[in-house]
């Protein structure tokens, strides 16, 4: 069966700082791969995805980015964190041969600024 | 551009009671739609997806309906149970997902 892992869960890191987070699928070959943010008091806001290595396609302006160095990996990566990036970050993997396949979530991390 | 809408925000029932949470949505161009729960600073946990030629799907107590000429999906839960109590949210895929902003359920002893 096919299995998400994020980490970490818990993350608190100063203004100004690098992030790297992590995202693994494992059971499945190219596989779809989204990162999404929860803001509080916000809803799901989908940030980047991919359908295959090296491709990556952004949804919203920001001062994040993403990455895919192999085909189950999945990083998001700050140079240098601001405020507003704190939130609730979360994976999800879809079967990548059509677009009504269902979407698969991690446990997510929750990333706090100071 | 699509917007999905869930009302109420929050419920707040008694056990054992039948409940629906709604779920609108704009443009009915999409693939189909995926109700979840998510647990208190968890991830999220896929309960039901309609597939946009369908009209509901069902597992155990839960039964969703879709209606894209009104825009409208609903989640039935029957004879709800304390360990229901989470947050419910739907999403429209339309090549991508679209989420609402979530219904809070507590379902009190």
């Amino acid at each position: 069966s096919q299995t998400i892992h994020q980490w970490p869960a818990t993350l608190v890191q100063p203004v100004g700082s690098p992030l790297s987070l992590e995202c693994t699928v494992e059971g499945t070959s190219n596989p779809n791969l989204y990162w999404y943010r929860q803001a509080a008091g916000r809803g799901l806001q989908l940030l980047f995805y991919s359908v295959g290595i090296g491709q990556i396609s952004s949804e919203v302006p920001q001062n994040l980015s993403a990455s895919r160095p192999q085909d189950r990996q999945f990083i998001l990566s700050s140079k240098k964190l601001l405020l507003s990036d704190s939130g609730f970050y979360l994976c999800a993997w879809s079967t990548g041969t059509a677009s009504n396949q269902p979407q698969h979530f991690g446990d997510g991390t929750r990333l706090s600024i100071l | 551009k699509q917007e999905v809408t869930q009302i109420p925000a929050a419920l707040s029932v008694p056990e054992g009671e039948n409940l629906v949470l709604n779920c609108s949505f704009t443009d009915s161009a999409i693939y189909n739609l995926q109700w979840f729960r998510q647990d208190p600073g968890k991830g999220l946990t896929s309960l039901l997806l309609i597939q946009s030629s369908q009209r509901e799907q069902t597992s155990g107590r839960l039964n969703a309906s879709l209606d894209k000429s009104s825009g409208r999906s609903t989640l039935y839960i029957a004879a709800s149970q304390p360990g229901d109590s989470a947050t419910y949210l739907c999403a429209c895929n339309t090549g991508k997902l679209i989420f609402g902003q979530g219904t809070t359920l507590q379902v009190k002893p």
